[in-house]
């Protein structure tokens, strides 16, 4: 199937700095990625949609000032925690959408970020 | 609001039992997903449900979609340790909307008891 690089895998920060988590989309283009969030023994909470080339559609409730993103690339989207807090901390997951392949426009998995912030 | 409801959330089984996990959602879909998640670890995908009445097998799983009750089912047949796991659904709201998002579940953590 198709492959998802995230990257990395886990980070520890000290409160006040910023993290930029990458996610790549590997044999594909992909137009559409997403970021997900995941609280321990919980769902998966979408944050935002990143569309190549255009601003990010984030979820009701979501600080976009707070969680920035960057698509400059049809096969990489960028998620910067700024100024991270220890209520930052969480499991961030993205996606990317196939627009064609097999099952089209069926979203790829990253194998997601651990972030803890001290 | 849109939901997408699983149950059980939690369920404990004994090895070789059979038992059925429900996803019911409350939009107009015809795209579901299941995954598997490992502690720690990301999503595993185990199914692609692209129309009303389809039906997936693979080992000791099966799933199924009913579009029209808005409803899939993960039987899992003679239960064995290693699906020890939390399954998710996830409903693909994207034709609809043209966004192509998924709304996931609530989860369901599976322990199968030697």
């Amino acid at each position: 199937g198709a492959v998802v690089s995230q990257h990395p895998s886990r980070v520890i920060c000290k409160s006040g700095t910023s993290v930029k988590i990458e996610c790549r989309s590997l044999d594909f283009q992909a137009t559409t990625m997403f970021w997900y969030r995941q609280f321990p023994k919980k769902s998966l909470m979408l944050m935002a949609t990143s569309n190549e080339g255009s601003k990010a559609t984030y979820e009701q409730g979501v600080e976009k000032d707070k969680f920035l993103i960057n698509h400059a690339s049809l096969t990489l989207s960028t998620l910067t925690v700024t100024s991270a807090h220890p209520e930052d901390s969480s499991f961030y997951i993205c996606s990317a959408r196939n627009p064609s392949g097999r099952f089209k426009n069926i979203q790829y998995f990253g194998a997601g970020t651990r972030l803890s912030v001290l | 609001e849109l939901k997408v409801e699983q149950n059980p959330l939690f369920l404990s089984m004994q090895e070789e039992k059979n038992y059925t996990i429900y996803c019911n959602y409350s939009t107009t879909s015809d795209r579901l997903y299941w995954y598997r998640q490992d502690p720690g670890k990301s999503l595993e995908s185990l199914f692609v449900l692209l129309s009303n009445g389809a039906v997936k097998q693979e080992g000791r799983l099966m799933a199924s979609l009913d579009t029209k009750a808005r409803l899939s089912t993960l039987h899992i047949t003679a239960a064995v340790h290693d699906l020890s796991a939390t399954y998710f659904c996830a409903v693909d709201i994207g034709g609809a909307s043209g966004t192509y998002k998924y709304i996931f579940g609530t989860g369901t953590r599976l322990k199968v008891l030697a």
